[in-house]
């Protein structure tokens, strides 16, 4: 079936990079861009960036600009999601998402989530 | 774009009719999708270009709208509906509404 499994989670310290897997499954990989999407513990979703499996072109929230890195590894259907410069404030569940629609750019499969905490 | 979803919070019978707004901040024409997430869990898609139902979701669940303006509904509120519900636009880079609460009463 369809699915997206994501790495377990991750204890950073503050100024520490983390990077996140999401191996696709049951599905052509390079067919549907990868979104990431976070969630702090009791607040709403927070949409990161997309990425392009195929030509590997990616889009990033002006807020995350400059810390953010979106790659794939085509080979082993995988996308990453790396974060750098952590703060306390990154902490949260981070969630991959397949775009099932170049049309309508619906988010129809998720990760389970992979929660990250930042503390000293 | 900037997505104001309201309420935050309801609460309701079971059966009632419940709905919930989201407006843009510009223009998005249909270009608007529905998630559902339970407690601990993943979002779940269920309403796409505004008006259409994700397969398999149940047709209680509806929503309309255009513009700016953009409204969900569940037709007949069920215990398993208790969960937070977003909007998402994707006019331009995806945004996501601040989330409706909905609890039963």
């Amino acid at each position: 079936q369809v699915e997206l499994v994501q790495s377990g989670a991750e204890v950073k310290k503050p100024g520490a990079s983390v990077k996140v897997s999401c191996k696709a499954s049951g599905y052509t990989f390079t067919s549907y861009d990868i979104h990431w999407v976070r969630q702090a513990t009791g607040q709403g979703l927070e949409w990161m960036g997309w990425m392009n499996l195929n030509s590997g072109s990616t889009g990033y929230a002006q807020k995350f600009q400059g810390r953010v890195t979106m790659t794939r590894n085509i080979s082993i259907s995988t996308a990453y999601l790396e974060l750098s410069s952590l703060r306390s404030e990154d902490t949260a569940v981070y969630y991959c998402a397949r775009d099932g629609s170049q049309e309508y750019h619906y988010l129809d499969v998720w990760g389970k989530g992979t929660t990250v905490s930042v503390s000293s | 774009i900037q997505m104001a979803q309201s309420p935050s919070s309801l609460s309701a019978s079971v059966g009632d009719r419940v709905t919930i707004t989201c407006q843009a901040s510009q223009d998005i024409n249909t270009h608007l999708n529905w998630y559902q997430q339970k407690a601990g869990k993943a979002p779940k898609l269920l309403i796409y270009h505004a008006s259409n139902l994700q397969t398999g979701v149940p047709s209680r669940f509806s929503g309309s709208g255009s513009g700016t303006d953009f409204s969900f509904t569940i037709s007949s509120l069920q215990p398993e509906d208790i969960a937070i519900y977003y909007c998402q636009q994707y006019d331009d880079l995806p945004t996501f509404g601040g989330g409706t609460k909905v609890e039963i009463k």
